[in-house]
């Protein structure tokens, strides 16, 4: 257990809607990051929040959005929802979100668009 | 551009016998961070080992170790004694000066025949 808690494990949902993705890093630590897993893709960074503020945007799509908030929880929303968008989406912690930390990582998020 | 490459997508090994996965990455930065990831049949992304670039000792951890060559840009880890339950996808990965963000290979799927 990475201390990395990530809420839903599963979502089912259907094109054109929306959902929202939950994380709660650590405990101390002040950096998040997403990652999507996609068969084609593999493994992408999306986005990294430091102790509230967007530090880091990697290959995230308009249709998505994160924020991290006072608690340092951070929610990825995903809208307008394709079929290409069905993926394992992750998050990972680290204390101050600089390289030489280790991240550590929730267990996922898996996402079907249908 | 930072790259990740992981030139075996299968490997399979006996029991108690030793394998070796391949990694090479492509950086032209000097202070960068190297991690092996591996993912079980449950998806969870789970931390193996890391080497920071600087130091020129290959880490060990119990049965994992790895081979370093910093002008090669290789990354190798050894998987000694090989048990039933390392069966899984294993990601190398780097993070690097500047850019927090892990940028993954696309994985060896590591099967462990009895």
């Amino acid at each position: 257990d990475s201390g990395v808690t990530q809420t839903p494990k599963h979502l089912i949902t259907a094109t054109g809607q929306r959902v929202t993705l939950r994380c709660s890093p650590r405990s101390g630590d002040l950096s998040v990051y997403w990652y999507q897993q996609s068969l084609d893709q593999g493994l992408q960074f999306l986005i990294q929040y430091y102790n509230g503020e967007e530090r880091a945007k990697g290959n995230i799509l308009e249709r998505f959005s994160a924020q991290q908030f006072p608690d340092l929880h951070s929610e990825l929303n995903l809208s307008s929802l394709e079929l290409g968008d069905s993926a394992l989406y992750f998050c990972a912690s680290s204390p101050q979100g600089v390289p030489r930390e280790t991240q550590y990582f929730g267990p996922g998020t898996r996402l079907l668009v249908l | 551009a930072q790259t990740v490459t992981q030139s075996q997508p299968e490997m399979s090994v006996q029991e108690a016998e030793t394998v070796t996965l391949s990694c090479t990455y492509d950086t032209s930065e000097s202070d960068y961070y190297l991690f092996w990831y591996k993912q079980p049949p449950s998806r969870q992304m789970i931390l193996v080992i890391r080497q920071e670039a600087y130091k020129q000792q290959n880490a060990t951890e119990n049965r994992f170790s790895v081979n370093f060559q910093k002008a090669a840009k290789s990354f190798s880890l050894k998987i000694s004694d090989s048990q039933l339950g390392d069966a899984a996808m294993y990601f190398c990965a780097f993070t690097q000066g500047g850019s927090e963000k892990l940028v993954f290979g696309k994985g060896t799927k590591l099967t462990v025949n009895p």
